[in-house]
């Protein structure tokens, strides 16, 4: 299994530009998630998903877009790039079921907008 | 306001001590995770509990659900021990303390 994967691992857009963040896995895992991570700050959760068809907001998720098509993807959109969203995003996927919640984490890309 | 703080923020060890990083969480959870980020940025899921102990390896993690709190123990550490540890709660959804750097020094 690869496990998850996301693409691209670095990025450098500029103000205004809109990107698609790519994450797969291959886990079968029903539930899947974006975080961002910014310097000196916990990860925080942007949106998630608990099956194909299925997402909701989590704690930051202004200037985002998702969708799940698929069990297997999840993709996050930036419509309007703008500075603040410079930050580490992580996706992540988990199994829901007898209460194992257990994450496994993409290797993150990293997104300056300048 | 953070759901989640971990202490230390910063701790340099020797080879070979013990050491304990600590959790506490303000939320009701149904489960707290432990999770390890190596300097390349890779995170790695270590534990997940809601109640008691758990042990693998030199790893210990326990929770004491009543005082919302949580310790990562880490024993004879050594220098690949050296990341940041992280401690994060599933509430409603899940949140993220700010994470524990730890350096392990030969």
């Amino acid at each position: 299994n690869a496990g998850v994967t996301q693409t691209p691992k670095f990025r450098i857009l500029k103000i205004g530009q809109s990107m698609t963040l790519q994450c797969a896995q291959d886990m079968n895992h029903n539930y899947m998630y974006w975080y961002r991570q910014d310097p000196g700050m916990g990860l925080k959760l942007i949106y998630y998903s608990v099956g194909a068809g299925i997402t909701d907001k989590g704690e930051v998720p202004n200037g985002y877009n998702v969708s799940r098509s698929t069990t297997e993807d999840f993709p996050l959109r930036l419509e309007l790039a703008a500075p603040s969203q410079t930050s580490v995003y992580f996706c992540a996927s988990s199994y829901f079921g007898q209460g194992s919640y257990e994450q496994y984490f993409g290797p993150g890309t990293r997104l300056t907008v300048t | 306001k953070n759901e989640v703080e971990q202490s230390p923020q910063n701790l340099t060890a020797q080879e070979g001590e013990f050491i304990t990083i600590n959790c506490s969480y303000s939320v009701g959870i149904s489960a707290l995770h432990w999770l390890q980020q190596h300097p390349g940025g890779g995170i790695v899921s270590l534990f997940m509990l809601s109640s008691g102990k758990k042990k693998h390896g030199r790893l210990i993690a326990t929770i004491n659900i009543q005082e919302k709190h949580s310790s990562l123990h880490i024993t004879a550490s050594h220098p690949r021990d050296s990341a940041v540890y992280i401690c994060a709660v599933r509430s409603h959804q899940f949140y993220f303390g700010t994470g524990t750097s730890l350096t392990v020094i030969p």
